[in-house]
């Protein structure tokens, strides 16, 4: 389909253990959002790509997140010695302008840490 | 500390009756965003308003941005089972190039 597609679409990791999850934008997208939304709640911004430039990663809870978009089309979002309270749904939007403008988003993942 | 307040947090009623859902925050946005997100999906972009005390309508739904551009409300006439989900608004600032999202209200339509 033409919409934002990420996969996995369930991971189920051990505490502790390095987990990559992917984003394929709609084609011609220049910006790539990543967020983080626990149960019941709205997204809560991560990351910010415009092309393969990440501009702005304020939202990163720590150090051992890491997203890229190297080619400026795919991204991956990477979390390293994942703990419990990495637990949550993580969104994946696109847009063809910056943040402001209207966004679509994937399905997401549902990273569950045991 | 949430920058966009939603209220109320759940709200279940009788299929056919009428609702209103607030967006509500001290800070003054460009434009602000209303979304639907229903379980296992991703949110789905219902209007985007950007003038202050603008009205926008989508078939039942009544999209309304404050005059002074710092709150929001959705007001839907006779709830239908179908528009049942999470209701969430996100508001864009001129000097930002992200939205933040509010908290969401969960809305059930019983039959």
């Amino acid at each position: 389909g033409a919409g934002v597609s990420q996969s996995p679409r369930y991971k189920v990791a051990k505490r502790g253990q390095d987990v990559a999850l992917r984003c394929d934008p709609i084609s011609g997208h220049v910006s790539l959002f990543w967020y983080q939304q626990a149960l019941g709640q709205g997204p809560e911004f991560l990351t910010y790509f415009q092309n393969e430039a990440q501009l702005d990663k304020s939202g990163l809870p720590s150090d051992r997140f890491f997203a890229e978009r190297p080619e400026g089309s795919v991204s991956t979002l990477k979390i390293q010695r994942t703990q419990q309270e990495d637990s949550a749904v993580y969104l994946c939007a696109s847009s063809l302008g910056d943040g402001t403008q209207p966004q679509h988003f994937g399905d997401g993942t549902r990273l569950s840490i045991l | 500390t949430q920058l966009l307040e939603q209220s109320p947090q759940f709200l279940s009623i009788q299929e056919g009756e009428n609702l209103t859902v607030y967006c509500n925050s001290s800070s003054v946005f460009s434009s602000l965003q209303w979304y639907r997100q229903e379980p296992g999906e991703g949110p789905v972009l219902l209007v985007t308003v950007v003038t202050g005390g603008e009205v926008k309508k989508l078939k039942r739904l009544t999209f309304q941005f404050g005059d002074a551009r710092k709150d929001s409300s959705l007001h839907i006439t006779a709830a239908q089972p179908g528009d049942t989900g999470l209701y969430l608004c996100a508001g864009a600032r001129s000097s930002a190039s992200k939205i933040i999202f509010g908290s969401g209200t969960r809305l059930s339509i019983r039959p």
